[in-house]
């Protein structure tokens, strides 16, 4: 099964408009952390926002915040005011709390493109 | 530096040729891992080090795929007798400690190979 599941595989946006980009996720784990990366065309994975499954609010970083909605599992990232420069791929990933489970698990990603 | 540095940033090797790519993550970070990133996908785990030891290879797709770090800082990935079907970006990450909580993980540019 997989672990993180990204369903859009493209969206659109209007420059300064809203955009919620979606994650599901699936562990036994009680504790668990939710990762967003940025990767533009560069290649390079941009780390933008962490969610811990203990954490009780959600998690904000300037204009993106995670909807942590933990009883569906789902961590979706809300990007506010949208940029032509926020155009890139996005990348949902969980990290597993088992000791000796340190990598991340990432989604297939979602492409976003910011029309003017 | 300033971030994860990744060379070379681009390689072409001939099928069965060995290639290595070295990875120099951000000065003082215990944790350094490698990922492979299939064109469209997402990153997928090769590879984790906790200064020069390798805690966590499981993701290495075969014998062909050989990494290090003997000093506990830069690291290198070594692939034997390249197929095409490793044609890939290769991804360093490294974190300052256990990525448990909210340790960031910081990605590099990655190595991007093709195999002709």
């Amino acid at each position: 099964a997989q672990k993180i599941t990204q369903t859009q595989p493209g969206m659109f946006v209007q420059e300064k408009e809203a955009v919620t980009l979606d994650c599901t996720y699936d562990t036994s784990d009680q504790s668990y952390g939710l990762f967003w990366y940025k990767q533009p065309s560069s290649g390079e994975m941009i780390f933008l926002i962490y969610q811990g499954s203990y954490d009780e609010q959600n998690a904000t970083e300037g204009r993106y915040s995670l909807n942590f909605q933990k009883a569906r599992k789902s961590a979706n990232l809300v990007i506010s005011a949208s940029q032509l420069g926020d155009s890139a791929m996005y990348f949902c990933a969980m990290r597993e709390g088992r000791p000796g489970r340190r990598a991340l698990t990432f989604g297939s990603g979602t492409r976003l493109q910011v029309q003017p | 530096g300033a971030g994860v540095s990744q060379s070379p940033r681009y390689k072409v090797a001939k099928r069965g040729q060995d290639v290595a790519l070295r990875c120099d993550p951000i000065s003082g970070h215990v944790s350094l891992f490698w990922y492979q990133q299939a064109l469209g996908q997402g990153p997928e785990f090769l590879t984790y080090f906790q200064n020069e030891a390798q805690l966590d290879k499981s993701g290495l797709p075969s014998d062909r795929f050989f990494a290090e770090r003997p000093e506990g800082s830069v690291s290198t990935l070594k692939i034997q007798r390249t197929q095409q079907e490793d044609s890939a970006v290769y991804l360093c990450a490294s974190s300052l400690g256990w990525t448990g909580g909210g340790n960031t993980i910081y990605f590099g540019e990655g190595s991007w190979l093709t195999v002709v």
